[in-house]
C-alpha cells in the first residue's frame, strides 16, 4: 500500500549532525512535494520543511533555516532530511509526509525520533 | 507570516455533545485550510481540507466551515473514538505552512 517508511533519528550531541531519511512506496513519488513535520515531546506540531516534486524548490520554517537541507533522489524514491548544528529545542519526533496538492498532508511516516543532548 | 491562532487549547465535553474549535488565519488564506486529528500515540490524519470538502473515510459527524478568516470544525456528536488533539494548517502554497496550536478534545 501507499507508505513512507523513515529511518536515522538517534541521539546527538549539540552541535551535531544528523540525517534522516524516508523511503516512499506504491505511489508516484516524483509526481509530490514533500515535506517534514516535527512534534517536540508534549508539544504541537511543527512544519520545518517542504521540497517540490522536482526538488528544484525548497523552503524552510525560521527555526531550522540555514540549519537544516531538505533534498530528495526520484530515482530512488527517498526524502532527505540534512540536519546540522543541532539545538537542545531540536529534539522532537520527526514525520516526513506528502503533499497532495490543495487537499493536506495525506500520508504520513511512522515518525523518527531525534534526541539532542550532551 | 500568517499565523495561526486556534482556540480552545482544550475542551472536555460529553458524549452527543456538539463541539466546535476555531481557527483564525492573521491574514486572508481563502479556502486553504485543513484540519487534521491525531490521536495519542499516532501520526496525524487528514479530516478536512478545502476548509470544508470532509477527507474520504472520515465520517460526516464531522464538518468545516469559513468565514472570512476563521475557520470551524465541528463534531456533531462526539464519540468516545473522538478523543484526539485537533489541529488547523494553512495551506495556499505560501511558505511557511504554520500549523495552529492544537485543541486536546476529551470526554467528559
Amino acid at each position: 500500500q501507499v507508505q513512507l517508511v523513515q529511518s536515522g533519528g538517534g541521539v546527538v550531541q549539540p552541535g551535531g549532525s544528523l540525517r534522516v531519511s524516508c523511503d516512499a512506496s506504491e505511489f508516484s513519488f516524483s509526481s509530490h512535494d514533500m515535506h517534514w513535520v516535527r512534534q517536540a515531546p508534549g508539544k504541537g506540531l511543527e512544519w520545518v520543511a517542504i521540497i517540490s516534486s522536482a526538488g528544484n524548490n525548497e523552503y524552510y520554517g525560521d527555526s531550522v533555516k540555514g540549519r537544516f537541507i531538505i533534498s530528495r533522489d526520484n530515482s530512488q524514491n527517498t526524502l532527505y532530511l540534512q540536519m546540522s548544528s543541532l539545538r537542545v529545542e531540536d529534539t522532537a519526533v520527526y514525520y516526513c509526509a506528502r503533499d497532495f496538492f490543495s487537499s493536506g498532508l495525506d500520508v504520513w511516516g511512522q515518525g523518527t525520533t531525534v534526541i539532542v543532548s550532551s | 507570516d500568517i499565523q495561526m491562532t486556534q482556540s480552545p487549547s482544550s475542551l472536555s465535553a460529553s458524549v452527543g455533545d456538539r463541539v466546535t474549535i476555531t481557527c483564525r488565519a492573521s491574514q486572508g488564506i481563502s479556502n486553504y485550510l485543513v484540519w487534521y486529528q491525531q490521536k495519542p500515540g499516532k501520526v496525524p490524519k487528514v479530516l478536512i481540507y478545502g476548509a470544508s470538502t470532509l477527507h474520504s473515510g472520515v465520517p460526516s459527524r464531522f464538518s468545516g466551515g469559513r468565514s472570512g478568516t476563521d475557520f470551524t470544525l465541528t463534531i456533531s456528536s462526539l464519540q468516545p473514538e473522538d478523543v484526539a488533539t485537533y489541529y488547523c494548517q494553512k495551506y495556499n502554497s505560501v511558505p511557511p505552512w504554520t500549523f495552529g496550536q492544537g485543541t486536546k478534545v476529551e470526554i467528559k
